[in-house]
């Protein structure tokens, strides 16, 4: 039962251009989403996140949109750095927020090359 | 920067035999949890802790499973009679409240491998 999906498994981009991971959720009470980036034995860093009660939040480089109607969210990285190749999580906080887990989806490998 | 500390990185054991991973969340948060990630697969919620008692836990989270925090800075993850399939990165994490608006932070997390 995925109720967070990210069906890319991977994502190569250029340095310089814009990397766009995407996040598809099923449960219509989830309210509030979070971006994680991992290294490899690391633990998950928190890199944004964005209530439901907004369609995009934005820092530095790196924006969220969410449409929920389509229960999908997408983060935004320009420009894109060798640095930020990585594995990211998309994350949502369960039922409403009544709740307090997240619910994490497979991730997406993103390779930046040079 | 305050961050969540876990120890030890890395822990092998026999099959059957009991381990205690250990965490130090951000000294101002409330809320803690424990989280894992077998090899190749997602990371899976395991158990949320606030105000010295378990508020929610997965299905993962079963008599073999259980958490503490003895002192005012440790948070322990027990695993009892360990299992091959227990094998995984275990994460704990912290956060100054629940839910929504609310972001959690996650320590480094233990490398745990059952033999």
């Amino acid at each position: 039962d995925q109720q967070v999906k990210q069906n890319s498994p991977s994502l190569s981009v250029q340095e310089g251009r814009i990397s766009i991971l995407n996040c598809d959720y099923t449960n219509s009470m989830f309210d509030y989403f979070l971006w994680y980036k991992k290294y490899p034995a690391e633990g998950p860093t928190f890199l944004i996140s964005i209530s439901s009660i907004k369609d995009k939040n934005e820092d530095g480089r790196f924006t969220v949109f969410l449409n929920k109607s389509a229960k999908h969210l997408s983060l935004h990285i320009v420009p894109s750095q060798p640095g930020d190749s990585a594995v990211y999580f998309c994350a949502a906080i369960g039922y409403g927020g009544s709740q307090g887990n997240l619910i994490f989806g497979k991730g997406t490998k993103l390779s930046v090359k040079p | 920067e305050p961050e969540v500390t876990q120890t030890p990185s890395h822990q092998v054991t026999q099959m059957g035999q009991e381990v205690i991973l250990r965490c130090v969340p951000i000294s101002n948060h409330l809320y803690f949890y424990w989280y894992r990630q077998i090899l190749g697969q997602k990371v899976e919620f395991l158990v949320s802790f606030y105000n010295n008692e378990i508020s929610e836990k997965s299905e993962i989270f079963d008599d073999q499973f259980s958490v503490e925090r003895p002192d005012g800075s440790n948070f322990t993850l027990k695993i009892r009679s360990t299992k091959l399939e227990d094998s995984a990165m275990y994460f704990c994490a912290s956060s100054e409240a629940r839910g929504e608006g609310k972001t959690q932070y996650f320590g480094p997390g233990t490398r745990l491998l059952v033999l």
